[in-house]
């Protein structure tokens, strides 16, 4: 496609449910971020690959908190036992070149009640 | 810790003004500063990106300073227009991630 593609657009989980969430990154792109953005806020840096390697996780706020992106390709962001402070719309970013053109995809929102 | 404030937190501003957005940063060391554009409940679109060695760039209607020194970066945007109503996040990048500030929310009314 020729945008980031990232799925589902909404999620809406209880407290303790596990969700994941996909991101389809641009093709031939080995650059990869997600950040997390609370309502009213910047988004903060959660993990960055390049390629299949991840090669920052500084910014994963817990241990419930996990990112693979197996072949390089595709990412998920999982997040285990949900709580309500992980409300926020997550974005996923893709790029072929370090530090220019990065292209974010239009989120996830993902509400826990 | 990084930080990146961006003043004022909400504009408003009748059509044809020109206007200014603020954006300072802690610690001089910087890759690159850029502008995004984010309307609401879509993603981020770069506008503007400036590179440490730069001290300004434009498109169009739009013009971005960065002083390294001063840890300042502002975005001008001339002869505002309704459309241009969204939320403006300056990012600084570096160490491979970006640093957002909260943004400006700027509604140009017609």
């Amino acid at each position: 496609g020729a945008g980031v593609s990232q799925s589902p657009r909404y999620k809406v989980a209880k407290r303790g449910q596990d969700v994941a969430l996909r991101c389809d990154p641009i093709s031939g792109h080995v650059s990869l971020f997600w950040y997390q953005q609370a309502l009213g806020q910047g988004p903060e840096f959660l993990t960055y690959f390049q390629n299949e390697a991840q090669l920052d996780k500084s910014g994963l706020p817990s241990d419930r908190f996990f990112a693979e992106r197996p072949e390089g390709s595709v990412s998920t962001l999982k997040i285990q036992r949900t709580q309500q402070e992980d409300s926020a719309v997550y974005l996923c970013a893709s790029s072929s070149r370090v530090g220019y053109g990065y292209t974010f995809g239009s989120g996830t929102r993902l509400t826990v009640v | 810790k990084q930080e990146v404030t961006q003043i004022p937190a909400a504009l408003s501003v009748p059509e044809g003004e020109n206007l200014v957005l603020n954006c300072s940063f802690t610690d001089s060391a910087i890759y690159n500063l850029q502008w995004f554009r984010q309307d609401p409940g879509k993603g981020l679109t770069s506008l503007l990106l400036i590179q440490s060695s730069q001290r300004e760039q434009t498109s169009g209607r739009l013009n971005a300073s960065l002083d390294k020194s001063s840890g300042r970066s502002t975005l001008y945007i001339a002869a505002s227009q309704p459309g241009d109503s969204a939320t403006y996040l300056c990012a600084k990048y570096n160490f491979n991630k970006f640093y957002f500030g909260s943004g400006t929310k700027l509604n140009v009314k017609p």
